[in-house]
C-alpha cells in the first residue's frame, strides 16, 4: 500500500523560511505523480496552492512556492508569515486512475 | 463565479443509503474531469473518486469500492455520489471538486465546493 508521508508538524519564526516535504515510503516523487499542494484552515475547504509541482494557483503569494527536492516534492514558504498558520497537503497521482493524499503538515508560525 | 455547492448530508443510520449532490455553476461541467474528496473529523482530506467528462471512466479509493457510485448529469450540472452500506467509518465532510489540467498535461484540483456533512451513527 502506498503512504504519502508529509511532517505530522513544522514550526517557523515570523518572516523564516519554511520547507515542508511530500514523500513516498516507497520510491521517488515525480513529475508524473502530478504533485500539488492545498492549505487548509479549520472548518474551511482546501484552497489549491500550487500545482504542476511550482505552479502558483490564481491569488496565492509568491512567498509560496513548489520544488522537487530529492526524492521528495516540497513547498517552501519563504518570509512565513502569521496567518500561514494552517494545514497543508499534497496530493499525488499513484496511476491507474488514484490519487492519495499526505496525511497533512500542521504550520505553526511564532 | 465558478462554483461548486454539496447537498445531500444527513444524519444516517449503518447500512443505510445516501445520494450527495454537486451542483456546478460558472463553467461547463461536460469539459472537466470531476472528484468527491472527503474529510473525516480531524483527518486530513482522503480521495474518494472520479469521473471522465462523459462518465464512461469512473475510479474509486479501495474502501469505498461497491459500495459508492459516483455519477453526473452534465445537462444539468450535476455531479452525484450514490453510498450504500454506510458505516460509521464513512462519517465524514463530503466535498466535490473539479480536476483540471494546465498547459502541460499536469492535473490538479482547482475547485472546492464547501462540503456537506454525512454522519453515519
Amino acid at each position: 500500500q502506498t503512504v504519502v508521508t508529509q511532517e505530522p508538524s513544522f514550526s517557523v519564526s515570523p518572516g523564516a523560511t519554511a520547507t515542508l516535504t511530500c514523500g513516498l515510503n516507497s520510491g521517488s516523487v515525480s513529475s508524473s505523480h502530478h504533485p500539488s499542494w492545498y492549505q487548509q484552515t479549520p472548518g474551511q475547504a482546501p484552497r489549491t496552492l500550487i500545482y504542476s509541482i511550482n505552479t502558483r494557483s490564481s491569488g496565492v503569494p509568491d512567498r509560496f512556492s513548489g520544488s522537487i527536492l530529492g526524492n521528495k516534492a516540497a513547498l517552501t514558504i519563504t518570509g512565513a508569515q502569521a496567518d500561514d498558520e494552517s494545514d497543508y497537503y499534497c496530493l499525488l497521482y499513484m496511476g491507474s486512475g488514484i490519487w492519495v493524499f499526505g496525511g497533512g503538515t500542521k504550520l505553526t508560525v511564532l | 463565479e465558478v462554483q461548486l455547492v454539496e447537498s445531500g448530508g444527513v444524519l444516517v443510520q449503518p447500512g443505510e443509503s445516501l445520494r450527495l449532490s454537486c451542483a456546478a455553476s460558472g463553467f461547463t461541467l461536460s469539459t472537466f474531469w470531476m472528484t468527491w474528496v472527503r474529510q473525516a473529523p480531524g483527518k486530513g482530506p482522503e480521495w474518494v473518486a472520479n469521473i471522465k467528462q462523459d462518465g464512461s471512466v469512473k475510479y474509486y479509493v479501495d474502501s469505498v469500492k461497491g459500495r459508492f457510485t459516483i455519477s453526473r448529469d452534465n445537462p444539468k450540472n450535476s455531479l452525484y455520489l450514490q453510498m450504500s452500506s454506510l458505516r460509521a467509518e464513512d462519517t465524514a465532510i463530503y466535498y466535490c471538486a473539479r480536476l483540471t489540467t494546465d498547459a502541460y498535461g499536469y492535473y490538479h484540483l482547482d475547485v472546492w465546493g464547501k462540503g456537506t456533512t454525512v454522519t453515519v451513527s
